[in-house]
């Protein structure tokens, strides 16, 4: 089955700071890429996606890039804000049918002001 | 719109009990799933039903069972409670349609913290 590893475990930065996480994935079928950000007491919520079909995406601070030979993908924020500061997680699967996510062990990520 | 809502939100049991856990989903959303989410790691897949039938089974002993209703909600039951069933539980729906305009994305609700003593 899928394996996702993530990488850092935490990262504490400064307010203004860019912050890099980065996942590695097994299965090479998987084709879809989610990250999910899950602050205290609540659960996971998407905040991007990537698909096999593309390499980078862009929402606003939140970037997403993918390289489908090396199986890794990264999730960027830039001019982080103390609201960032949530657990982050990487997911990969295969889309059509059911998606079902495997996903990897949280990025604790803080921002300090 | 409701999002998912997930019940209880905060349970104690004992080894050897079992336990009900209640998930409703979005409206519209024909697809749920469970996920235990122990401390500091990621959430683990339990179950997946789309249309009340099973379309996904993680690595779980069969003490873990669900099903799903006609309305799409869901129940996860857990028999014969381990210490190592403490946990956050996580429901997620999402659409569901197959080989349709599924996005892939699953809403979570805020879980089930059920702890064991």
């Amino acid at each position: 089955g899928e394996n996702v590893e993530q990488h850092p475990s935490t990262l504490s930065v400064q307010e203004g700071d860019s912050a890099v996480i980065k996942c590695t994935y097994s299965d090479s079928a998987s084709n879809y890429f989610p990250w999910y950000k899950q602050e205290l007491g609540k659960g996971p919520q998407l905040i991007i996606d990537i698909r096999s079909n593309v390499g980078e995406k862009k929402d606003q601070r939140i970037a997403v890039t993918l390289n489908k030979t090396a199986k890794h993908f990264s999730l960027h924020i830039t001019e982080t804000q103390p609201e960032d500061s949530a657990v982050y997680f990487c997911a990969a699967s295969i889309r059509g049918g059911s998606y079902i996510p495997t996903f990897g062990r949280g990025t604790s990520l803080i921002v300090h002001p | 719109d409701a999002g998912v809502t997930q019940s209880p939100t905060h349970l104690i049991k004992t080894r050897g009990q079992q336990v009900t856990l209640r998930c409703s989903p979005i409206s519209g959303h024909k697809s749920v799933s469970w996920y235990q989410q122990v401390l500091g790691q990621g959430p683990q897949f339990i179950f997946q039903y789309y249309e009340k039938e099973e379309r996904g089974r993680g690595n779980f002993p069969d003490r873990f069972s669900a099903r799903q209703f006609p309305n799409y909600s869901s129940e996860l039951n857990v028999n014969a409670l381990l210490l190592g069933d403490s946990a956050l539980y996580l429901c997620a729906s999402s659409l569901g349609t197959s080989g349709g305009v599924d996005t892939g994305e699953l809403f979570f609700g805020e879980g089930s913290r059920l702890t064991v003593l």
